[in-house]
């Protein structure tokens, strides 16, 4: 079945990097974009950017950018989000998400990992 | 930075129809997609494209959009459909995504 399996929980200091990833099975990796998305605790879902796995072309919010960088490594169909100069605010639960795009039409975000867990903390 | 605003809550009796709007000054242009999120879990995706349902999304999950407000109504709401939903867009220049502030719908 199509599924996207993320990495295991971290804990790092604050001015540290961290590096996600989330391996897709069951569909073609380089077939659809993915997505990266964030939520701390109790609050609301964030909108990291997002990467072709195909092209290697990404797309960062602005909040993020110089910050983030995601890639991902087509011979093992993974996906990666690398955060640096961590602080708490970045503590959240990271989930990676597979984008659905057929041309000039996007259906959205259809299937999702299942969350790794990202705390930052001296 | 763009924005997209939802009411913080919405209470229902079970049975009775559910409606959260989202609210964002691009939506005339742009399509508003729209996520459930049960505790403890990673979102669904309930409606794409204002008013379209998913395959394997209940019928009584429907959207639809006019001028600057997207709504999503759940018709006949289910003690199971207690989660927080977020509606989705871009601004005008397709440039920047984001999601709505949330919405957590409690069906009591």
């Amino acid at each position: 079945q199509v599924q996207l399996v993320q990495s295991g929980a971290e804990v790092k200091k604050p001015g540290a990097s961290v590096k996600v990833s989330c391996k897709a099975s069951g569909y073609t990796f380089t077939s659809y974009d993915i997505n990266w998305v964030r939520q701390a605790t109790g609050q609301g879902l964030e909108w990291m950017g997002w990467m072709n796995p195909n092209s290697g072309n990404t797309g960062y919010a602005q909040k993020f950018q110089g910050r983030v960088t995601m890639t991902r490594n087509t011979s093992i169909s993974t996906a990666y989000m690398e955060l640096s100069s961590l602080r708490s605010e970045d503590t959240a639960v990271y989930y990676c998400a597979r984008d659905v795009v057929q041309g000039d039409y996007y259906y959205g975000m259809d299937v999702w990992g299942q969350g790794t867990t990202v705390t930052v903390s001296s | 930075s763009y924005e997209l605003t939802q009411p913080p809550s919405v209470s229902v009796s079970p049975g009775q129809t559910a409606r959260i709007t989202c609210s964002g000054d691009a939506l005339p242009k742009k399509y508003a997609y729209w996520y459930q999120q049960k505790s403890g879990q990673a979102p669904v995706l309930v409606i794409y494209e204002d008013s379209k349902r998913p395959s394997g999304i209940p019928e009584r999950f429907s959207g639809s959009s006019s001028g600057t407000m997207a709504t999503l109504t759940i018709s006949g709401a289910q003690v199971e459909d207690e989660a927080d939903y977020y509606c989705y867009s871009t601004d005008s220049s397709g440039n920047h995504e984001v999601f709505g502030t949330g919405t957590k719908v409690t069906v009591l």
